[in-house]
């Protein structure tokens, strides 16, 4: 995953605070994903993008918003953090067609 | 809709014997992916096999295989003389539309020695 960097790797937060986590890609990919991981729910899909500023919900994105405002920065923010958001964040990315996804090591996160 | 379906939570297998990792999934479409991600407590989320739903032949990956049967929506993991190494949670998917990933909710796999 040389070419994914996810920052930070670990974080703790408090209830109500705005969160932001980075991903950033040299693979010049154009699809860029957000994950979430919790036990008994697999990888939930949050947002994604298609390019440069264009961007859409996935199936959990209530709390969440993204920017892509260049190719290789995806950003996820929690606007008012709560518990329930406490979990591992990944980010992938995809040049599209069929190879899959490239994945980036994971934030994890705690809300307290 | 689109799912994947991964029924065995946790498995174990002892060093060196094989395991059969099951998926089952449900989609339309007719032409898709399908996918095996291995987590170790890494958390890195690593690529094992990747199989094309237009082909017949099954995937091989060393000792990674595929059982691909596509009328019944199945796609199962055979791993081979199990080492240690192998020890992760094991992720099922299948791509659609190029870009759009399903991800089943996975399954633990620990190698005892």
């Amino acid at each position: 995953d040389a070419g994914i960097t996810q920052s930070p790797r670990h974080k703790v937060t408090e209830t109500g605070t705005p969160v932001t986590l980075r991903c950033h890609q040299t693979e010049n990919h154009r699809y860029m994903y957000w994950y979430r991981q919790d036990p008994g729910h697999g990888l939930r899909l949050i947002h994604y993008s298609y390019g440069v500023k264009d961007t859409d919900k996935g199936e959990v994105s209530d709390g969440y918003s993204v920017s892509r405002s260049k190719t290789e920065d995806f950003l996820l923010t929690l606007e008012s953090a709560t518990s329930s958001q406490t979990s591992v964040y990944f980010c992938a990315t995809s040049a599209g067609g069929s190879y899959g996804y490239t994945f980036g090591s994971g934030t994890r996160l705690t809300v307290v | 809709a689109q799912t994947v379906t991964q029924s065995q939570p946790e498995m174990s297998v002892q060093e060196a014997e094989t395991v059969t990792l099951s998926c089952t999934y449900d989609t339309s479409e007719s032409n898709y992916y399908l996918f095996w991600y291995k987590q170790p407590p890494s958390r890195q989320m690593i690529l094992v096999i990747r199989q094309e739903a237009y082909k017949q032949q099954n995937a091989t990956e060393n000792r990674f295989s595929v059982n691909f049967q596509k009328a019944a929506k199945s796609f199962s993991l055979k791993i081979s003389d199990s080492q240690l190494g192998d020890t992760a949670m094991y992720f099922c998917a299948f791509m659609i539309g190029g870009n759009q990933f399903y991800f089943g909710t996975g399954t633990s796999l620990t190698v005892i020695p």
